[in-house]
């Protein structure tokens, strides 16, 4: 089945500095990825949805400027957290929607544990 | 917004008790999917929902989309110790879109 890698798969940071999260499709070709943020003992909520080559899409209330999201290859993208600070800390998952196939399912990245101190 | 309403928020059963999530929505979906996160993992997919009153069956999970495809459920039947975790439903307004997820049901099982 389709497989989607995601690294690092934790990262503890200072507070200010920023950080990168790649989303990888391994073997198809993601046209679409979504970004999620889940924090501990609750539900994933969408962040923004990545098209390649365009702009991404973001949800109310998500900062564009402190999370820049990349989608630069059908394959590849980057989420940065920009000067981050302690309440961003949260698990961000990434998912990609393939360009064959069941124009429904998507498939999910391990996610990436995000601590800052 | 659409949103996507899972109740309950947590269930406890004995081991070879049968456990049903439900979900609803606020607005007509394309499509439902459900997923399984266990403690410390990532979501891992079931299975998605796609016609009206379509039922799906994986073994001791059955799945149900409401005539209306506004709502949905999960069913276990004889729960076993393997089966605890958090069950998210999740929902798409059209094909490709991004997925909204319920909050939740967390299925705790003691033998």
């Amino acid at each position: 089945g389709a497989v989607v890698s995601q690294h690092p798969s934790w990262v503890i940071c200072k507070s200010g500095t920023s950080v990168k999260i790649e989303c990888r499709s391994l073997d198809f070709q993601a046209t679409t990825m979504f970004w999620y943020r889940q924090f501990p003992k609750q539900s994933l909520m969408l962040m923004a949805t990545s098209n390649e080559g365009s702009k991404a899409t973001y949800e109310q209330g998500v900062e564009k400027d402190k999370f820049l999201i990349n989608h630069a290859s059908l394959t590849l993208s980057t989420l940065t957290v920009t000067s981050a600070h302690p309440e961003d800390s949260s698990f961000y998952i990434c998912s990609a929607r393939g360009t064959s196939g069941s124009s429904y399912e998507q498939y999910f990245g391990p996610g990436t544990r995000l601590t800052v101190t | 917004g659409q949103q996507v309403m899972q109740i309950p928020q947590y269930q406890h059963v004995q081991e070879g008790e049968d456990f049903t999530t439900y979900c609803n929505s606020s607005t007509t979906l394309s499509n439902i999917q459900w997923y399984k996160q266990r403690p410390g993992g990532h979501p891992v997919f079931l299975i998605q929902l796609v016609k009206s009153g379509e039922v799906k069956k994986q073994k001791r999970l059955t799945f149900q989309f409401g005539e209306a495809k506004k709502n949905s459920s999960l069913h276990i039947t004889a729960t076993q110790t393997t089966d605890v975790g958090t069950y998210f439903c999740a929902g798409g307004r059209q094909a490709g879109t991004a997925l909204i997820f319920g909050k939740g049901t967390t299925l705790s099982v003691s033998s």
